[in-house]
């Protein structure tokens, strides 16, 4: 809890159209994660990167694309080759290499009409 | 690859029951988590477990690791409506060091007064 942002909250896109999701987090973590979650589903993991100016995919990462630029940042973009981009987005980072407990951002809440 | 399987799906409990959930792993795990998400909310990491036989208590809550580091339970006593919310546990990949995980599809809990 706390320590990572998301934003916007809620996002309206239409068909079509590249949207970028942001996720900041000022808790000096080396990897930072992107998940999806849809209604009644677990998490499934789409991107994560574990050191700056690297990331691989995860199980779901066709039609999505990520940077790490800088290590507190790491945003995700939806784009419109992603079939069915309407889900919760949440961004999570752990202190990275032997340590797994991952702190959640509170999400952003994508619909795509 | 490795699966990380809950149930039950959903979980009704009268306010005062008890109730148990569980995680079940294809494969031997070298930790398991396990983490909360309130109705609308992100997943709040809740505690882990790293070895054999390992029980560990937070007030109701009592979390087991299996003597084979492939299953784990939450049990909750005396279940109240904070309790509300969908329970994820959750692994490390099973080729992986860095804090990658996989998580079960959850177990949603509703609590009638």
């Amino acid at each position: 809890d706390g320590g990572i942002t998301q934003s916007p909250k809620y996002l309206f896109r239409k068909e079509g159209q590249n949207v970028t999701l942001s996720c900041e987090q000022n808790l000096n973590h080396d990897a930072m994660y992107w998940y999806r979650q849809d209604p009644g589903q677990g998490l499934r993991l789409i991107y994560y990167s574990q050191i700056v100016n690297d990331f691989q995919k995860g199980d779901i990462a066709e039609g999505y694309s990520v940077s790490r630029e800088k290590k507190e940042s790491f945003p995700l973009t939806v784009t419109s080759a992603q079939k069915n981009p309407t889900a919760f987005y949440l961004c999570a980072s752990s202190i990275g290499q032997s340590s797994y407990e991952q702190y959640f951002g509170p999400g952003t809440r994508l619909t795509v009409t | 690859g490795q699966q990380v399987m809950q149930i039950p799906q959903y979980q009704h409990v009268q306010e005062g029951e008890d109730f148990t959930t569980y995680c079940n792993s294809s494969t031997t795990l070298s930790n398991i988590q396990w983490y909360k998400q309130r109705p609308g909310g992100h997943p709040v990491f809740l505690i882990q477990l790293v070895k054999s036989g390992e029980v560990k208590k937070q007030k109701r809550l009592t979390f087991q690791f299996g003597e084979a580091k492939k299953n784990s339970s939450l049990h909750i006593t005396a279940t109240q409506t904070t309790d509300v919310g969908t329970y994820f546990c959750a692994g490390p990949g099973s080729t992986d060091s860095w804090g990658k995980l996989q998580f079960g599809a959850g177990t949603q809990v509703v609590v009638t007064p």
